[in-house]
C-alpha cells in the first residue's frame, strides 16, 4: 500500500506569514509530486509540480522535495486570508501515472 | 472548470437502487478519470478511461463500473448503491494522461440512504 501522510490541521498562520505544509511518502521510487488546493466545497486545483530534489518557486509557493528523507513540502509566503483552504499532497508512484495516491490534505486557515 | 460538468450535482438515492453519474467534457481530451473523496480518505481512483471504450480499474473499482461510448462522456454506475458509496465523486480529463495536465470537473454529491 502506497501511503502518503499529511498532518489534517487546521494550521493557523496570520496574515502575511509564511505557511509550511508537509507531506511525506511510502514509495522510495516516485517520480512526481504535486500540490493541490482546495477551497470548501470546490474541487481540486493543481497549484505546484515537482519532479526533482530542491525548490521550486511559482509566485508565492515554493515547492520543496526530498527524496532521501521522502519529504515534499509546500510554502506559502505572505499568507493572504484567500490562500485559506485544504492543500491535498499527491504522489505519482513507479508503476505509471495512473498510480497515484493523494493525501488527505491539511486544512490552512490565515488568520487576517 | 476546464470544460467539464457532472450531472447530477447532487443525489439522494436508497440502498440497493442503481445510479449512473455522467461527466461530459468539451476539452476532446483522451483521458477521463472517475475519484471519490471521503473524510480522513484522499482523493481515491476508481476508474479511468484511456479512449473510447478503453476503460481500466483504479484502487478502489469494486461496485462501480464505468463506460466511455463517446470521447466526450465518461460515466459512472453504481450497480446497486450500497450506504459506503456515499460520497463526492469528481470526474477529471487530461490531455496526455499525467496529473500536471489532469483538470476537475465541479464533483457530485452523493448520499446512499
Amino acid at each position: 500500500q502506497k501511503e502518503v501522510e499529511q498532518n489534517s490541521g487546521p494550521l493557523s498562520v496570520p496574515e502575511g506569514a509564511i505557511a509550511s505544509l508537509n507531506c511525506t511518502y511510502s514509495d522510495r521510487g516516485s517520480q512526481s509530486f504535486f500540490w493541490y488546493r482546495q477551497y470548501s466545497g470546490k474541487s481540486p486545483e493543481l497549484i505546484m509540480s515537482i519532479y526533482s530534489n530542491g525548490d521550486k518557486e511559482d509566485g508565492r509557493f515554493t515547492a520543496q522535495l526530498n527524496k532521501a528523507s521522502q519529504y515534499v513540502s509546500l510554502l506559502i509566503r505572505d499568507s493572504q486570508p484567500s490562500d485559506s483552504a485544504t492543500y491535498l499532497c499527491a504522489v505519482n508512484y513507479s508503476g505509471g501515472y495512473q498510480k497515484v495516491t493523494f493525501g488527505i490534505g491539511t486544512k490552512l486557515q490565515v488568520i487576517p | 472548470d476546464a470544460g467539464i460538468t457532472q450531472s447530477p450535482r447532487h443525489k439522494v438515492t436508497e440502498t440497493g437502487t442503481p445510479v449512473t453519474l455522467r461527466c461530459h467534457q468539451t476539452e476532446n481530451h483522451r483521458y477521463m478519470y472517475w475519484y471519490r473523496q471521503d473524510p480522513g480518505h484522499g482523493l481515491r481512483l476508481i476508474h479511468y478511461s484511456y479512449g473510447v471504450k478503453d476503460t481500466d480499474k483504479g484502487e478502489v473499482s469494486d461496485g462501480y463500473s464505468v463506460s466511455r461510448s463517446k470521447t466526450e462522456d465518461f460515466l459512472l454506475t453504481l450497480e446497486s448503491a450500497t450506504s459506503s458509496q456515499t460520497s463526492v465523486y469528481f470526474c477529471a480529463i487530461s490531455e496526455y494522461g499525467r496529473l500536471d495536465t489532469q483538470y476537475f470537473g465541479p464533483g457530485t454529491r452523493l448520499t446512499v440512504l
